[in-house]
C-alpha cells in the first residue's frame, strides 16, 4: 500500500536522446508527485512535481506524465545532456491535519554519453 | 551560504555511542525532516516537525530520537549506534502544506563500526 516502484535502476542515454523513468504508486492518497534530481555528494534537488488532477507538466526540458488510473507517473528528459548525469527520485506525498506520508522510489542513475 | 546546513558532513564512530546529528536553516520554513538514504531503497522519512512544538514519528523511526530546539533547528540523536545505522543521512525543510516542496541538506555520511 505504501510503495512507489521505480524503473530502471540504472539508465545509459546518448547525448541529445531521451531518458524515460517510470514510477507507480499503490496508494490513493497521494495528493503530490516530485521528482527530484541528485548529484554526487549533495542533497536532492526539486526538480518537477505534479498534482493528480493534471496528466502532463512540463518545464523546459523536463516533462512529467501522469496516469492516474493506473497509478503511474513518468519523467521524460528530452535532449539528454552529460550535465544531466545525476540520481534521480520519484516520490509520493500526502499531507494535512491528518498527518503526513512521503515515499521516495529506490532512484534511477542516469548516465548520458557524450 | 547555503539555506539548510548539517554538521557533522561525516562522522565514524563505533557501536554503542550516542550521536547527535545537527540541522539549520535559514528559509523560516515550520516543516522540517530527517531521512537516511541507503544504495537502492532510496529516501526513508525518520521523522518530522510542523512546528516546534509538533514531532511526529517517520517510517523508520525506531532507534532515533529528535529534538526541534527552535523553528530553525532540528537535531536527530542515536541513542546507541548500531552498524545498520551506517548510512546517509539528510535533514529537509518545507514551507507549508500549501507548498510541498522540501529543501534538503547536503547531507551527513555516518559509518557505524
Amino acid at each position: 500500500q505504501q510503495q512507489v516502484k521505480q524503473s530502471p535502476q540504472s539508465l545509459i542515454v546518448q547525448k541529445g536522446g531521451i531518458s524515460i523513468i517510470n514510477c507507480a504508486y499503490e496508494n490513493t492518497a497521494f495528493d503530490y508527485f516530485p521528482w527530484y534530481q541528485q548529484f554526487p555528494g549533495k542533497g536532492p534537488a526539486l526538480l518537477i512535481a505534479i498534482r493528480p488532477d493534471v496528466s502532463e507538466k512540463k518545464e523546459g526540458r523536463f516533462t512529467i506524465s501522469f496516469n492516474k488510473s493506473a497509478k503511474q507517473f513518468s519523467l521524460h528528459i528530452m535532449d539528454s545532456q552529460p550535465g544531466d548525469s545525476a540520481t534521480y527520485f520519484c516520490a509520493a506525498l500526502w499531507g494535512g491535519t491528518g498527518g503526513f506520508k512521503t515515499i521516495f522510489g529506490a532512484g534511477t542513475r542516469l548516465f548520458v554519453k557524450a | 551560504d547555503a539555506d539548510v546546513t548539517q554538521t557533522p558532513r561525516n562522522r565514524i564512530t563505533k557501536t554503542g555511542k550516542r550521536i547527535m546529528l545537527e540541522c539549520s536553516q535559514t528559509k523560516g520554513h515550520d516543516r522540517m525532516y530527517w531521512y537516511r538514504q541507503d544504495p537502492g531503497l532510496g529516501l526513508r522519512l525518520i521523522y518530522y516537525s510542523f512546528d516546534v512544538k509538533d514531532i511526529n514519528k517517520g517510517e523508520i523511526s525506531d532507534g532515533y530520537s529528535v529534538s526541534r530546539q527552535a523553528q530553525a533547528k532540528f537535531s536527530l540523536s542515536l541513542e546507541s549506534a548500531i552498524p545498520n545505522q551506517t548510512a546517509l543521512y539528510f535533514c529537509a525543510t518545507s514551507l507549508s502544506e500549501i507548498s510541498n516542496e522540501q529543501f534538503f541538506g547536503p547531507g551527513t555520511r555516518l559509518t557505524v563500526l
